[in-house]
């Protein structure tokens, strides 16, 4: 079955930049049945979408977040990534990768596991 | 409006029913989808569509809608279904989503 595993570091510094990898098995990230999508979740908070991104590089975000987030993804590794430029402690989190299947489904219905990044000096 | 509204915390009797609803206008165009999140532990779906089920979801877990008011409902809630449902749908643009804040479910 497909199985969704973020990747990245753990703790970053204030004004870095944060880079986080999302690695697909078990299925291909070239379907067009499915939007790639980064949510995150700041301690004892809700969950809140980043964005999202098609296989063919198409891309959609939350329009409430500042510019600072770029989705990509890179079909040879069946990986996709979120990187996030200027880091504050607002966006110490746990952050998900998860699927967004289209059409009567339309819900995310494969998560990862999580990896939880830290902004702090 | 792009908002999803939950109430944050509803509490229940072990084996009653419960229902936990969400509200906002992109519910009128699009269905919700609800997912239960326990403590340090990723979300899980339990609700798409008009009432649909995944593999291996209880069928004491429905969901309906109404308006601008989706609703899940716990049939029979057990002690293990105490846990954050969050609901969630397209915004009313179509090309992104939306969260709700998310409801605590107490077992009592």
């Amino acid at each position: 079955q497909v199985q969704l595993q973020e990747s990245g570091p753990g703790l970053v510094k204030p004004s870095q930049t944060l880079s986080l990898t999302c690695t697909v098995s078990g299925g291909s990230i070239s379907s067009g049945d499915y939007y790639w999508s980064w949510i995150r979740q700041p301690p004892g908070r809700g969950l809140e979408w980043i964005g999202y991104i098609y296989y063919s590089g198409n891309t959609y975000y939350n329009p409430s977040l500042k510019s600072r987030f770029t989705i990509s993804v890179d079909t040879s590794k069946n990986q996709f990534s979120l990187r996030l430029t200027s880091v504050t402690a607002a966006d110490t989190a746990v952050y998900y990768c998860a699927r967004r299947t289209l059409g009567q489904r339309d819900a995310f219905d494969i998560w990862g596991q999580g990896t939880m990044v830290t902004v702090s000096s | 409006s792009s908002e999803l509204t939950q109430d944050p915390a509803v509490s229940v009797a072990l084996g009653q029913t419960v229902r936990i609803t969400c509200q906002g206008d992109s519910l009128r165009i699009y269905y919700a989808s609800w997912y239960q999140q326990k403590p340090g532990q990723a979300p899980v779906l339990v609700i798409y569509g008009k009432n649909n089920r995944p593999s291996g979801i209880p069928d004491r877990f429905s969901g309906s809608s109404s308006g601008n008011t989706a609703s899940l409902t716990i049939t029979g809630a057990q002690a293990e279904d105490e846990a954050v449902y969050y609901c969630n749908s397209r915004a009313s643009n179509g090309n992104q989503v939306v969260f709700g804040g998310g409801t605590r479910l107490t077992v009592l």
